[in-house]
């Protein structure tokens, strides 16, 4: 029972173009929603994150957009760019609650 | 700052023994988690603690698996009698944990563990 999916296991976008990633999540408790970044052998490194209370944060490059009704949530690139090739989670959490749940994970190439 | 650190990086062992892994939270950090991925799996939690104390172990797979943290800083998580289903990159977490609003948590590079 995955309360967090990413349905694209991966994503390949050319470089300078927008990278579009999607979460859909279950669980109507959740009040916090995080994009982590992960390469090869390390541990995943925060990127962007959004409160139940708005629909969209944006940060630099990266734009995360809430769609509560949905239960759906999507990261922004924009413009892409090789390095932003890794696999990107989706994580969320609720009721101040402790533990994150997270996605399974889309691998992003970013081709030049 | 320094970041979030775990020892060992790649720990290979033994199917039947026992391992101990260590991890280092951001200065000032007060809740600590673990959790861990195995091949081909998405991050799944296994304990948080807030302070030196743990009010959530529910994630723990089963009773050889057990946590400390001690001054409210470093904690380790031991795995007794090793199984090759062990196997996997345990990563470790922590955060401010914010009384109010969203709590960001910072990971480690994590610990590789193969058990043979």
């Amino acid at each position: 029972d995955q309360q967090v999916k990413q349905n694209s296991p991966s994503l390949s976008v050319q470089e300078g173009r927008i990278s579009i990633l999607n979460c859909d999540y279950t669980n109507s408790m959740f009040d916090y929603f995080l994009w982590y970044k992960k390469y090869p052998a390390e541990g995943p490194t925060f990127l962007i994150s959004i409160s139940s209370i708005k629909d969209k944060n944006e940060d630099g490059r990266f734009t995360v957009f809430l769609n509560k009704s949905a239960k759906h949530l999507s990261l922004h690139i924009v413009p892409s760019q090789p390095g932003d090739s890794a696999v990107y989670f989706c994580a969320a959490s609720g009721n101040a609650g402790n533990m994150l749940t997270f996605g399974g994970g889309t691998r992003l190439m970013v081709k030049p | 700052g320094a970041g979030v650190s775990q020892s060992p990086s790649n720990k290979v062992t033994e199917k039947g023994k026992d391992v101990e892994l260590r991890c280092d939270p951001i200065s000032g950090h007060t809740a600590l988690y673990w959790y861990r991925q195995s091949l081909g799996q998405g991050l799944e939690f296994l304990i948080y603690f807030q302070g030196n104390s743990a009010p959530d172990k529910s994630g723990l797979p089963s009773d050889r698996f057990s946590a400390e943290r001690t001054g409210g800083s470093v904690s380790t998580l031991t795995i007794q009698r090793t199984q090759q289903e062990d196997s996997a990159v345990y990563l470790c977490a922590s955060s401010l944990k914010l009384l109010a609003g969203g709590d960001t948590q910072y990971f480690g590079p994590g610990t590789r563990l193969t058990v043979l």
